[in-house]
């Protein structure tokens, strides 16, 4: 069974450009997750998405959004980017509907550097 | 709201040493509890989960106890091998329909041969 496949690994972007990183989950998961990992701040969530409707929201800017599709893909799209976005940013799946359980898996993450 | 504290790094050990990686949570409800590890480049990976108070989570020669009374989740092995070099995170998820993971800060642990 094929995991969580995040694209690109790696991006270079300039000050005000805008970026948009892709996830796909394992199949069969519709519950997909982003998180921030930077050394100062660690793992911040920042939105979770379940058949295609956003459930649950960070503490993060407007400039950070997200999607769904109807194959559970996902992408997050962030505009006018800052220095301070330079970060690991980490797709997750499960197979949550409710409740607890259902453990998250981890995309490699996409490494992105503004410059 | 939710949060989870863990033992700030790093950890330097020799190989065969004893690891605690101590961690305490502050939640609502019943959480399930989880470790993470980190490898250099790499996405996270789950280590081992507890569900609910009592429960012992284990994998690779890692344990963990859900201790409700003292709401933590102290990650422990016996003998560490230089391939455990990596950083490891305590989470919670709270349950409910939001499904949303809290992490602590993540402990860097480093094993000598």
């Amino acid at each position: 069974k094929a995991g969580v496949t995040q694209t690109p690994r790696y991006l270079i972007k300039t000050r005000g450009q805008q970026v948009t990183l892709s996830c796909s989950p394992i199949s069969g998961h519709r519950s997909v997750s982003w998180y921030q990992q930077t050394p100062g701040q660690g793992l911040q969530f920042l939105f979770e998405y379940f058949s295609e409707t956003q459930r649950n929201k960070g503490n993060f800017p407007g400039r950070f959004s997200g999607r769904q599709f109807s194959n559970s893909r996902s992408e997050m799209n962030v505009s006018t980017l800052e220095l301070g976005d330079s970060a690991l940013y980490l797709c997750a799946s499960s197979l949550r509907v409710q409740g607890a359980g259902g453990e998250a898996f981890f995309g490699q993450g996409t490494r992105l550097t503004v410059v | 709201g939710n949060s989870v504290t863990q033992m700030e790094g790093p950890v330097t050990l020799s190989e065969e040493a004893f690891l605690t990686i101590n961690c305490t949570y502050t939640a609502t409800g019943y959480p399930s509890l989880f470790w993470y590890v980190q490898y250099p480049g790499e996405g996270l990976q789950l280590l081992l989960k507890a569900t609910k108070a009592d429960d012992k989570g284990s994998n690779k020669g890692f344990e963990a106890t859900y201790r409700k009374e003292t709401t933590s989740f102290h990650l422990e092995k016996g003998s560490v091998q230089v391939s455990d070099s990596a950083v490891y995170f305590c989470a919670l998820d709270s349950g409910g329909s939001n499904y949303k993971l809290t992490f602590g800060k993540g402990t860097l642990l480093t094993v000598n041969p």
